[in-house]
């Protein structure tokens, strides 16, 4: 079975420029999710979609950060314009939820990003 | 979701047991006690969960606590591929909740 891929591995860009990150999730799974992983510290959730719906978008900074989930499989996370602290690993899951219970989350390599 | 404290870091000589506290005081009901685990440049990969129960599968025990107020995830016999940060998370079991990731415990496996 294919695991959660994400790319690019690796992004260095400069402040003030834009970026995104892509996730494909493991093929069936309902849920997916975006975490935001500043060095040192655990993940921290960004969205969380189920299908092609918004569930938890709370600690999304909605004014630099979008993310989209067209037709429910393929995820794009954008960051426009970045900051210096947005520098972090960013890491896609998945998991076959459908709302009634927590199952596991599947975690991609994540992306590194560093903004100078 | 209550919070979890776990020790900073471990160490543990190959082939012994890793028992890995950790403590969530404040946790109710119904929240489960889930672990899971970053290896280096990895993202975290599911380890075990439980609610009040003693759990075992093919990676590892858990064993939580009568009152439910702590729990220790125990590796019988550590190899150095379990060189990783442990996440201890209490969460609801709901596909509506959230995990919330602490620093964790980095347990470093020495030959």
């Amino acid at each position: 079975e294919a695991g959660v891929a994400q790319s690019p591995r690796y992004k260095i860009i400069e402040k003030r420029q834009s970026v995104a990150f892509w996730c494909n999730p493991i093929s069936g799974h309902a849920t997916l999710y975006w975490y935001q992983q500043i060095l040192g510290q655990g993940p921290k959730l960004l969205i969380q979609f189920q299908n092609n719906g918004v569930v938890d978008d709370s600690q999304l900074p909605k004014d630099r950060f979008s993310a989209e989930r067209l037709k429910g499989v393929d995820s794009t996370l954008k960051i426009q314009p970045a900051k210096l602290e947005d520098s972090a690993v960013y890491l896609c899951a998945s998991s076959l939820t459908s709302g009634g219970i927590q199952e596991t989350q599947y975690f991609g390599p994540g992306t590194r990003l560093l903004v100078l | 979701d209550a919070k979890t404290t776990q020790p900073t870091s471990m160490d543990c000589a190959e082939g012994r047991a890793a028992n890995l506290p950790c403590n969530h005081s404040t946790i109710s009901g119904n929240e489960y006690v889930y672990w899971y685990r970053q290896i280096h440049s990895q993202g975290p990969q599911y380890i075990i969960h439980g609610l009040k129960n003693n759990e075992t599968n093919e990676m590892a025990s858990l064993i939580i606590t009568e009152d439910r107020k702590s729990s220790t995830l125990i590796l019988p016999h550590a190899t150095l591929r379990d060189t990783a940060v442990y996440y201890c998370i209490a969460a609801m079991n709901s596909g509506y909740s959230t995990l919330t990731f602490g620093k964790g415990t980095m347990l470093l496996v020495s030959p």
